[in-house]
């Protein structure tokens, strides 16, 4: 069965505080690993996609990461605005799939001044 | 910037009505979907939609579910006969036919089902 794992569940950091978030994936094929930002009652926001082992993408002070198994989402020197829940999905290779995401439950970050 | 729109923001209804949530996707996107999020819990796959049908859809969109596109702009979920577990926020989400393969997604519906 197609799964996608996330941890930790939260993660409490100071401000310039830098860390890792962690998303692992069993699908029988990855098409794409995706990531974004969910801010409470509201719908998710896009961040990155990767495709292929070794891709890396930036933005601001958020940097992904893919290998085979996992991604991670580093966050250098982290600011309050950035405390939101994060959330990896992972687009799988069936075949007539028009690309529906699995999602994992989140890591929710929050980040003190 | 373009965004997915959805209404109503909140929806509160008594189990066993009809219920009809709406969206209008990004203009240029062609491909739909609907997903769920039980408070506490992951974001669901519900269903996609291309090209006025149904691409594929999860276990969750049982006979009680039926998605439309009424007209050029408007993507619906309509729940025919509500139950008390499908309160959720319902995210409506569009993707564009070339390029990147990224969802974006709508602002969700709270749906209380009472």
């Amino acid at each position: 069965e197609d799964q996608v794992t996330q941890s930790p569940e939260a993660l409490r950091l100071q401000e310039g505080e830098s860390s890792s978030l962690n998303c692992s994936y069993t699908v029988s094929g990855l098409r794409g690993l995706f990531w974004y930002r969910q801010d409470p009652g509201k719908g998710p926001e896009f961040l990155f996609t990767l495709y292929s082992a070794g891709e890396e993408k930036e933005k601001e002070r958020l940097k992904a990461t893919l290998t085979k198994k996992e991604s991670f989402l580093h966050i250098t020197a982290p600011k309050p605005e950035d405390s939101a829940t994060y959330l990896c999905a992972a687009q799988t290779h069936y075949g007539g799939s028009q690309g529906n995401l699995i999602f994992g439950k989140g890591t929710k970050l929050s980040v003190k001044p | 910037e373009p965004e997915v729109t959805q209404t109503p923001s909140h929806q509160v209804t008594q189990m066993g009505q009809e219920v009809i949530l709406r969206c209008v996707p990004i203009s240029n996107h062609l491909y739909f979907y609907w997903y769920r999020q039980i408070l506490g819990q992951k974001v669901e796959f519900l269903v996609s939609f291309y090209n006025n049908e149904i691409s594929e859809k999860s276990e969750i969109f049982d006979d009680q579910f039926s998605v439309e596109r009424p007209d050029g702009s408007n993507f619906t979920l309509k729940i025919r006969s509500t139950k008390l577990e499908d309160s959720a926020m319902y995210f409506c989400a569009s993707r564009a036919t070339s390029g990147g393969a990224e969802q974006f997604f709508g602002p969700g519906t709270r749906l209380t089902v009472l």
